[in-house]
């Protein structure tokens, strides 16, 4: 059974960089089959797709954080991360990873998410 | 960018009723939506993709229909454990450069 698993620090000092590593077992994240991505979710309020990356490395960011986010992906040690830059308050959310089924082109599998609070 | 309007953004049924989400997105997105449900401290969980495909394993109580601009989402008889937020998302093109989410539709027990 597949599983993804976020890690990093839950606090984050204002104007420092956000770091987290989604950890996938059960499967391969070099398959062709799916994409990967991350997701967040303001406490209280909605969730909103930050971007996503092939195993070959190709990105896609949300326009609205493009210029504040880099996801990368490491597929000898099967995982993806995040950074975001210049982190406020604002950013304070769950972080979700989760993989993107490029046949389904949905949202198939979710890690349980992690809580990143930024504030100094 | 694709603008998606969820409404309503709450919701109040009894146990047995028929309830009925909606999704409109700005321009016509062909079938590009997908509908999850998330339960509190959970994360989201997926239903329906590509407007009407049942994912694997969920009930056969949830359905999806639409095409272009209007979507609908629908739980054909309300059940105790199916509270929850509700979530439509749309994605542009294969592979999907942009996904965007509904507001949520948070459905509660009357």
């Amino acid at each position: 059974q597949l599983q993804l698993q976020e890690s990093g620090p839950g606090l984050v000092k204002p104007s420092e960089t956000l770091s987290l590593t989604c950890t996938v077992s059960g499967g391969s994240i070099s398959s062709s089959s799916y994409y990967w991505g991350w997701i967040r979710q303001p406490p209280g309020k909605g969730l909103e797709w930050i971007g996503s990356i092939y195993y070959s490395g190709s990105t896609y960011y949300n326009p609205s954080l493009k210029s504040r986010v880099t996801i990368s992906v490491d597929t000898s040690k099967n995982q993806f991360s995040l950074k975001l830059s210049s982190v406020t308050a604002a950013d304070t959310a769950v972080y979700y990873c989760a993989r993107l089924d490029y046949e389904e082109v949905a949202l198939d599998y979710w890690g349980q998410g992690t809580l990143v609070t930024v504030s100094s | 960018d694709i603008q998606m309007t969820q409404s309503p953004s709450s919701l109040s049924a009894s146990v047995g009723d028929r309830v009925t989400i909606t999704c409109q997105a700005s321009q016509d997105i062909s079938n590009y939506l997908n509908w999850y449900q998330q339960k509190p401290g959970k994360a989201p969980k997926l239903l329906i993709y590509d407007a009407s495909n049942l994912e694997t394993g969920v009930p056969s109580r949830f359905s999806g229909s639409g095409s272009g601009t209007d979507f609908t989402f629908t739980i054909s008889s309300l059940q105790p454990e199916d509270i929850a937020t509700y979530y439509c998302q749309q994605y542009d093109n294969l592979p999907p450069s942009t996904i965007t989410f509904g507001q949520g539709t948070r459905l509660e027990i009357k």
